[in-house]
């Protein structure tokens, strides 16, 4: 089993849309999610973060950490085409800063 | 201020041949990371410098692989002799700080990623 599932999609949405994007995990020492957004042909880039359980909201994004069930979701209200990318989510813990990530799931936001 | 930059951006080399990638952090940023994706995996840790020092290599894959880090600037991952299974994208990252907590992520810029196809 590998430390951290997610689907790669692609997933396809119209213009507008409420995305939800998930990542499950088995280590439960892990205390800090991370999602990045990676555009074709670029490097990942850090999106948002949160520590511990909980919610964190940030203009259309949502990073959702339920460490009980050892999941975590991103949302992203009024989807834009400019929001069409891979989304990778990240975790470390446990007495490591070395990121354990997701494979990605592909983004296709249509106009 | 320039990100963080990768040379080259893509290299296409045979079996057996040698390759060398090179990262420029952000100016000023002590830590620098390797990574690696193969297609259709995970990226995974390679190694880690603080300034010129080796922090973590736990991630390299063998001894074909080597790292540098001059003067706690630059960087440089040889491959030699480059394999097959090499292939995939070297991604670089640099942070100016290192939590031990894990906040890593909270700090690290990425570059574009180096793509080496070993045919």
């Amino acid at each position: 089993q590998k430390e951290v599932e997610q689907d790669p999609g692609p997933l396809s949405v119209p213009e507008g849309a409420i995305v939800s994007l998930n990542c499950t995990y088995s280590n439960s020492a892990f205390q800090y999610f991370m999602w990045y957004r990676q555009y074709s042909r670029k490097g990942p880039e850090l999106l948002m973060y949160t520590y511990s359980s909980g919610n964190k909201e940030d203009g259309r994004f949502t990073a959702q950490v339920d460490k009980s069930s050892k999941y975590i979701s991103l949302f992203i209200r009024d989807s834009q085409p400019s929001d069409s990318a891979t989304y990778l989510c990240a975790m470390t813990g446990g007495g490591s800063y070395i990121p354990t990530f997701g494979r990605g799931t592909s983004l296709i936001v249509h106009p | 201020e320039a990100g963080v930059t990768q040379f080259p951006s893509h290299s296409v080399i045979e079996k057996g041949q040698t390759v060398t990638l090179r990262c420029d952090p952000i100016s000023g940023h002590d830590n620098l990371y390797w990574y690696r994706r193969v297609m259709g995996k995970e990226i995974k840790f390679l190694l880690h410098f603080v300034k010129e020092s080796k922090q973590d290599e736990s991630g390299m894959p063998n001894n074909r692989f080597l790292a540098e880090r001059t003067g706690g600037t630059y960087s440089t991952l040889k491959v030699q002799p480059a394999e097959l299974e090499d292939s995939g994208v070297y991604f670089c990252a640099s942070s100016q700080e290192r939590r031990s907590s894990g906040g890593l992520g909270t700090e690290a810029f990425f570059g574009q990623g180096t793509r080496l196809t070993v045919v």
